[in-house]
């Protein structure tokens, strides 16, 4: 039974480029919510899909957006990179839209010079 | 508003005991869970309870809940070197709110 799964593990962007990151969720799985933890934090809300809708959104701008796709899977895009958002973006997923258990994938870690 | 927080730093000895605690303020949260992070890598799921409990046995691994204090707390039995990482709590209803972790160091 796989996991969460995300792509790329690593990689490396300039200021002001645009970035896409990917996830599918454990299989049985519908939610998918992403998370950003910068060096040294504990991981911060972006947001959540359910049923390829933005169901809840944490307090990020709206550089930072999504999509769910008809298999459940997700994108997570951020346009305009600014230094500041160098860190590890978590993907995790859930059965329904809250409670029961949430699991998360290895990460993807971005840099941007 | 929400909130998590934990002491940032636990050392103990191989064989001994550890207790990582946890105070949060959401009480709508259906589960609260505890992660573990190694270096450079992902959140492993360790344990969760649900918040009608007040404590759950897993292994080496005992979660108590205090929901009167709003108090969580993890014991890891008989500690080995493999548990040193940072462990975050969290809880929520349909998002997670994170403690900053606490960074376990596991001596000989």
């Amino acid at each position: 039974d796989a996991g969460v799964t995300q792509s790329p593990t690593h990689l490396i962007k300039t200021r002001g480029q645009q970035v896409t990151l990917r996830c599918s969720p454990k299989s049985g799985h519908d939610t998918v919510s992403w998370y950003q933890q910068a060096l040294g934090q504990g991981p911060q809300f972006i947001f959540q899909y359910y049923e390829e809708e933005e169901r809840q959104r944490g307090n990020f701008p709206d550089r930072f957006s999504g999509h769910q796709f008809p298999n459940y899977s997700s994108e997570l895009n951020v346009n305009a990179l600014l230094l500041g958002d160098s860190a590890l973006y978590l993907c995790a997923s859930n059965r329904g839209v809250a409670g029961n258990t949430i699991y998360f994938g290895e990460g993807s870690w971005l840099t941007v010079v | 508003g929400e909130d998590v927080e934990q002491s940032l730093f636990l050392s103990v000895r191989e064989g001994d005991s550890s207790v990582i605690n946890c105070t949060y303020t959401d009480s709508s949260s259906t589960y609260l869970y505890w992660y573990k992070q190694e270096p450079g890598a992902g959140l492993q799921l360790l344990t969760y309870i649900f918040s009608n409990m007040d404590m759950k046995q897993d292994q080496r691994l005992t979660v108590l809940l205090n929901k009167k204090d709003k108090h969580l707390s993890l014991r890891i039995a008989d500690t080995q070197t493999g548990d040193s990482a940072i462990y975050f709590c969290a809880g929520g209803y349909n998002k997670l709110i994170f403690g900053a972790g606490t960074r376990l160091a596991v001596h000989p």
